[in-house]
């Protein structure tokens, strides 16, 4: 069965990074992109960017650009979220989400709680 | 770039029917479809409704959704309410760019 997982939380300073994985299984890997989005606590989704695992190209949301870089492993079926320069409006919980090209997700990783805090 | 715009909150008894409106700020809302998740506390996003009007499997068709026009915004409708289906409710559209556009997400209290 499809299942998307994602690495423990993290608990970060300001000014530092986080790198954030998301392990796929159960699917050919390279079909479907990925999207990230995170959850402010107590706050709504922000859609952060897409990777297309298969050819590894990006598009972030302006909001990240220059701070957010997505990557992938097609060896083990794994995509990478790096947030650089991390502040405390960063804390949040993180999720991938799988998608087919300019359609809805159907499937969620658990999500990653990062905390940035001094 | 456009806006979706959500009420923050609605309620309604079991058994009723409720609509949640997501209005688009420009631009018309019958461009780019529309998806609908459900959201429950501490869990992950799940597709209730895509491309505006489509069921997932295993999503009940008490689940509806529609667009219209006329007021450029589209809506979830939820029928036959259960207390199961007490949830943050969140539209998404896509931009120019295909990225994607969230609601600020309504929450639903069945009581």
């Amino acid at each position: 069965q499809v299942q998307l997982v994602q690495s423990g939380a993290e608990v970060k300073k300001p000014g530092a990074s986080v790198k954030v994985s998301c392990k796929a299984s159960g699917y050919t890997f390279t079909s479907y992109y990925m999207h990230w989005v995170r959850q402010a606590p107590g706050q709504g989704l922000e859609w952060m960017g897409i990777i297309n695992p298969s050819g590894g190209s990006t598009s972030y949301a302006q909001k990240f650009q220059g701070r957010v870089t997505m990557t992938r492993d097609t060896s083990t079926s794994t995509v990478f979220m790096e947030l650089s320069s991390l502040r405390s409006e960063d804390t949040a919980v993180y999720y991938c989400a799988r998608a087919q090209t300019g359609t809805a997700p159907d499937y969620w990783g658990q999500g990653t709680l990062v905390t940035v805090s001094s | 770039n456009f806006m979706l715009t959500q009420p923050h909150s609605v309620s309604e008894s079991p058994g009723k029917t409720v609509t949640i409106s997501c209005t688009r700020s420009s631009g018309s809302i019958a461009s780019n479809y529309v998806q609908w998740y459900q959201q429950r506390p501490g869990s992950a996003p799940t597709t209730v409704i895509y491309e505006d009007n489509q069921r997932p499997s295993g999503v009940p068709d008490r689940f509806s959704g529609s667009i219209d026009r006329s007021s450029n915004s589209a809506s979830l409708t939820i029928s036959g309410l259960k207390t199961e289906d007490e949830a943050d409710y969140y539209c998404q559209s896509y931009d120019s760019s295909n990225h994607w556009v969230f609601g600020g997400g309504t929450k639903l209290t069945v009581l």
